[in-house]
């Protein structure tokens, strides 16, 4: 079974500073791969995806990841958060060409201070 | 509605009452998923809905967990004799389809077992 490792659990950072949070999967077979975001006080929702081509994937609000597939890989960057950044922040993946059970990761909390 | 609900919003019980939650999809969506969030954790497939059927109830933890979805649209999920582990935010969420669809969520429904 695949599985998804976030490795920073909590990270603070200054407005402006730059982010980049760590995905790591294990299936060694094609994947989609998904960020999701969780703003306070709300739902769920999605940040960005990777299916296949370019594996450098840009998302909403300035957001993009990197697929590097030899490191098995899908990073979560932006060059300058903002406040209105905090969230909470969820890697999943689903192997590709199966049903709809995605694997998330456990979680990122992103704390932007100003 | 415009967005997935999911009914109660919160709910505390007594140890070994059964409870059951409810999720209203988007309308046209034919895939349902249900995830449950524990404190700490990240978000755990329980059972997915294609229509009516569910072809991966692979994720739910035990025999007091069932789920049911009736006309293609809400569904229900029922914890019998509920124990202090089953506390959790339990999340629905729907898709237009299967697999490479965006999964939209609902806001959730917290589940608390004294």
């Amino acid at each position: 079974a695949q599985s998804v490792s976030q490795h920073n659990h909590h990270v603070i950072l200054s407005e402006a500073a730059s982010l980049e949070l760590g995905c790591n999967y294990s299936y060694g077979g094609t994947v989609n791969l998904f960020w999701y975001v969780q703003y306070p006080g709300q739902h769920l929702q999605l940040l960005l995806k990777y299916f296949s081509g370019d594996p450098l994937v840009k998302g909403i609000k300035g957001f993009e990841a990197e697929f590097i597939k030899s490191k098995f890989s899908f990073n979560l960057r932006k060059p300058s958060v903002q406040w209105s950044d905090t969230a909470e922040y969820f890697c999943a993946v689903n192997p590709a060409g199966t049903a709809s059970k995605l694997t998330f990761g456990t979680g990122t909390r992103l704390q932007v201070t100003l | 509605g415009a967005g997935v609900s999911q009914s109660p919003s919160n709910k505390v019980t007594e140890k070994g009452k059964d409870v059951e939650l409810r999720c209203d999809p988007i309308s046209g969506h034919t895939a349902l998923y249900w995830y449950r969030q524990s404190l700490g954790q990240g978000l755990e497939f329980l059972i997915y809905f294609q229509g009516n059927s569910a072809p991966d109830k692979s994720g739910l933890p035990s025999d007091r967990f069932s789920a049911e979805r009736t006309g293609g649209s809400v569904s229900t999920l029922t914890i019998q004799r509920t124990q202090q582990e089953d506390s959790a935010v339990y999340l629905c969420a729907s898709s237009y389809g299967q697999g490479t669809w965006e999964l939209f969520f609902g806001e959730g429904s917290r589940l608390t077992v004294l």
